[in-house]
């Protein structure tokens, strides 16, 4: 199957700060990218729909000030977390669905981000 | 909007036995059921997925059944291994290209 790729896999970052994490998809094209959220045992939680070339959309409760979406090419999608605080910390992770019109999707393999 | 609800939380079987997770979802638009697979620490991995034109999907040890009347499906797993631990996630969406809305997702533990 495809191959969706994320980056960093973990990272650990001080109050205050910024992270950026990457989301590629390596052997296809994707205008559309998801990114989730999973809380430790809990369900994949949709935060927004990374579009390509335009602004992304966010559910209900995301703030779109805190979390920037860039979906700059066809392969790569970005999600930077600004002034992160602990109860950012969780799993995030990106999926995409081919631009052939399958329903298919493919998910990254996650990025767990810890903030101290 | 859609909203898939997943049964049972957690699932002890022997290993050989067999597992069954059961998912009903509210919008009847959906024709889209995928099941991942997710192990600790690593993004969710599909299984299986069936689309709504079919009643049911078979690969080897896992199959998935689909009533659209109802608007359940389930997964079954024959012949379990303790490899088949993990998290089992279903899911459902409306169209092609559409995020995927995800079940709040099953334990199964396969003890040997």
């Amino acid at each position: 199957g495809a191959v969706v790729s994320q980056h960093p896999s973990r990272v650990i970052c001080k109050s205050g700060t910024s992270v950026k994490i990457e989301c590629r998809s390596l052997d296809f094209q994707a205008t559309t990218m998801f990114w989730y959220r999973q809380f430790p045992k809990q369900s994949l939680m949709l935060m927004a729909t990374s579009n390509e070339g335009s602004k992304a959309t966010y559910e209900q409760g995301v703030e779109k000030d805190k979390f920037l979406i860039n979906h700059a090419s066809l392969t790569l999608s970005t999600l930077t977390v600004t002034s992160a605080h602990p109860e950012d910390s969780s799993f995030y992770i990106c999926s995409a669905p081919p631009t052939d019109g399958t329903d298919t999707q493919y998910f990254g393999p996650g990025t767990r981000l810890t903030v101290l | 909007g859609e909203n898939v609800e997943q049964h049972p939380s957690t699932l002890s079987v022997q290993e050989g036995d067999s597992a069954v997770i059961k998912c009903t979802y509210s919008d009847s638009a959906s024709n889209y059921f995928p099941w991942y697979k997710q192990e600790l620490g690593k993004g969710p991995q599909l299984i299986i997925d069936i689309r709504s034109n079919v009643g049911e999907k078979k690969d080897q040890r896992i199959a998935v059944t689909l009533n659209k009347t109802a608007k359940h499906f389930s997964l079954h797993i024959t012949e379990t291994q303790p490899e088949d631990s993990a998290v089992y996630f279903c899911a459902a969406s409306s169209q092609a290209g559409t995020a995927l809305i995800f079940g709040k997702g099953t334990t199964l533990s396969v003890s040997s």
